[in-house]
């Protein structure tokens, strides 16, 4: 079946560290990935997505993300987190026709 | 600017009414789909539509109803038969066959009272 885990419900960090949220995947084929940014009461904007190629992917507000086959996983890093980081994260998955699977969320909170 | 437009932002709705909340696009995208976000359960699909006239339900689709008469627009009725129909709605577009995930409008907020 596929689907997408996202294993930390909620991550706190201090301002200036750096962040990895995990995203582990189950799909046929490798899949397009992606991961989004919710900030409360707002929608979903992406934050960068991956399809082929290098699997060190760039995103927008200093973020980046591994794809790893052999770990079926697609982790989202920034290395100096910021106070307006705090968000609820998404990874995605899917490919071509197919609907996005998207995990549940992980909920970051910044400290100073 | 293309983008999606959700209205209202908020909404409150008496028990036993239908409800209309409106999702428009200009992105010339072909596929269009609402969300339901309750907190700590992410985003459940509702009804996605990939062309004019025809849409699908998704995981979550008794109390919903929705239409695609025009390919910018996708409303979703919530019903009275929704027992829980207080939440956070999504409407998101895609190209389909693309590669460019989707885009999100704003949300709209639905209480019951």
């Amino acid at each position: 079946a596929q689907s997408v885990t996202q294993p930390d419900i909620h991550i706190t960090v201090s301002e200036g560290a750096s962040l990895e949220l995990r995203c582990n995947y189950s799909y046929g084929a490798t899949p397009y990935l992606f991961w989004y940014v919710q900030s409360p009461g707002q929608g979903l904007q992406l934050l960068l997505k991956y399809f082929s190629g290098d699997t060190l992917v760039q995103g927008i507000k200093g973020f980046e993300a591994e794809f790893k086959r052999s770990q079926s996983s697609f982790n989202l890093r920034k290395p100096s987190v910021h106070w307006s980081d705090a968000a609820e994260y998404f990874c995605a998955v899917g490919r071509n026709t197919d609907k996005l699977i998207f995990g549940t969320g992980t909920r970051l909170q910044v400290f100073p | 600017d293309g983008g999606i437009t959700q209205s209202p932002k908020y909404l409150f709705r008496k028990e036993g009414q239908n409800v209309t909340l409106s999702c428009e696009q200009n992105l010339n995208h072909d596929a269009m789909y609402w969300y339901r976000q309750d907190p700590g359960q992410g985003l459940r699909l509702i009804y996605y539509s990939q062309i004019v006239n025809d849409f699908q339900k998704g995981d979550i689709a008794e109390g919903y109803s929705v239409s695609r008469e025009k390919k910018e627009s996708f409303p979703l009725t919530v019903t009275s038969a929704q027992k829980n129909p207080t939440a956070f709605y999504l409407c998101a577009s895609s190209i389909v066959g693309g590669n460019y995930g989707y885009t999100f409008g704003s949300g709209t907020r639905l209480t019951v009272v």
